[in-house]
């Protein structure tokens, strides 16, 4: 089915342990991002990709690591998982930058570290 | 580090438009204004996006003044399936890594 999917839609993981969240999108977009949702913070921009092997930081990229092998793929890692990233996780792709091109996001992924 | 600013929630009753006017003075001037809509455990959807003046689709509307420091979206004769979360996203820069969402509206409609 062509579009963004997430996996795993929910996951809990213990303090210290590694996590990986994956995306996967369907159409070659050029740019994807990773947001985290707070409640009291909206959205926040993790890390992007402008491009296979081309990442940078976003607005809160402590913690995190993302790699970009392959176009359609973008997984977002957390090395060592603590509580303050138990939060929501969204993909995101589009065509272009996100400010002038319509983003398609996934459906989000649930993550709870205890 | 505010990059829009946005009421926190708004109720209308049904048939009614709403209208949600977002604050971003520092936009820089090769940006666009996009706004998105989400629901209850889904990702965020694509409503509207405009660079000056007045944009329509088929489900809103985007009013741009000329100075571009805000903006407004407007959804006309709101229904109750139009409850949820309007989000405004605006870059200040060049990068995407400067594009940041606004804190987001609750609208809640009313029967």
């Amino acid at each position: 089915d062509a579009g963004i999917t997430q996996s795993p839609r929910y996951k809990i993981t213990e303090t210290g342990r590694q996590v990986t969240l994956m995306c996967h999108q369907t159409w070659s977009h050029s740019y994807m991002f990773w947001y985290r949702q707070d409640l009291g913070h909206g959205l926040r921009l993790i890390y992007y990709s402008a491009a296979a092997d081309i990442t940078d930081k976003g607005e809160v990229p402590d913690g995190y690591v993302v790699s970009r092998s392959k176009t359609e793929n973008f997984p977002l890692t957390l090395e060592s998982a603590t509580r303050s990233q138990t939060s929501v996780y969204f993909c995101a792709s589009s065509e272009s930058r996100v400010e002038d091109t319509e983003a398609f996001f996934g459906q989000g992924t649930r993550l709870t570290v205890v | 580090l505010a990059k829009t600013t946005q009421p926190i929630s708004m109720d209308s009753y049904e048939g009614q438009e709403v209208n949600i006017t977002c604050s971003h003075n520092n936009i820089a001037t090769n940006d666009y204004i996009t706004w998105y809509q989400q629901f209850p455990s889904q990702g965020p959807r694509f409503i509207i996006q405009g660079y000056k003046t007045k944009v329509t689709n088929e489900v809103a509307s985007l009013f741009i003044p000329a100075d571009r420091k805000s903006s407004t979206l407007s959804l006309p004769r709101v229904s109750l399936s139009d409850t949820a979360v309007y989000y405004c996203l605006v870059g200040d820069g060049a990068g995407a890594n400067n594009l940041f969402f606004g804190t987001g509206t609750r609208l809640t409609v009313i029967p």
